[in-house]
């Protein structure tokens, strides 16, 4: 079964507008990723946040997590044509393996 | 990522027929991982090994088998192709004593269609 579960399973918006893809995982983690996927291609790595991290920056993105809610959200902002893609968290629980969730599609309108 | 490769990029086949995946990397990474994606479910781990004298069955080994033929080459087979094994499949890459914790690396993915 998946860990990580991602909401919504599909969201559209407007170029320039914000997107935001929620997590959620049943066990504890040492860290979750985030992964982007742009149609049929492999998934390539975004960004990464610890256990022990609260909130994390790279460019457009801005990634928190909150163990006691065992959640994590992903937010782009002034989103582009170009982020239309397919978004995955995976969580690592320390068993040298890392599990994926199902994905929120992401299409953004120009 | 250019330095995972995976043959052949697509396939057709026919049930019953034995098939062999291929992905090479030259990212000199101990660990490698054979995924399968299916519309709505996400990625499902099918084997990994962190060395080439370790193998493990993931989530949904059942069907098919691996190899570790060097550090750089894990292959992918199915022994007797069915139709529910038309999906895409992924090979990735990780090392944690080089890159970000367990980061994974994938390939460009293999689309397989059994008929």
């Amino acid at each position: 079964s998946q860990q990580g579960e991602e909401d919504p399973q599909a969201l559209s918006i407007q170029e320039g507008e914000n997107a935001t893809m929620n997590c959620s995982y049943k066990t504890s983690i040492n860290n979750l990723q985030w992964y982007r996927q742009n149609s049929g291609r492999g998934l390539v790595h975004l960004i990464l946040i610890r256990s022990n991290e609260r909130e994390k920056h790279s460019g457009r993105l801005r990634v928190t997590l909150d163990t006691s809610k065992k959640s994590s959200s992903l937010l782009i902002t002034a989103s582009r044509a170009a982020d239309t893609a397919s978004y995955f968290c995976a969580t690592d629980g320390g068993y040298q393996k890392v599990t994926f969730g199902i994905g929120t599609k992401l299409q953004v309108i120009p | 990522d250019a330095d995972v490769t995976q043959t052949p990029r697509n396939r057709i086949t026919k049930t019953g027929k034995r098939i062999m995946l291929e992905c090479s990397q030259t990212k000199g990474h101990d660990r490698m991982y054979w995924y399968r994606q299916d519309p709505g479910l996400g990625l499902q781990l099918i084997y990994y090994s962190f060395d080439v004298k370790d193998i493990n069955k993931g989530e949904i080994s059942d069907g098919y088998s691996v190899s570790r033929q060097a550090q750089a080459k894990f292959s992918l087979s199915l022994e007797s192709a069915i139709p529910n094994q038309t999906a895409l499949y992924f090979c990735a890459t990780s090392d944690p004593r080089r890159s970000s914790y367990n980061e994974q690396f994938f390939g460009p993915g293999t689309r397989l269609t059994v008929l």
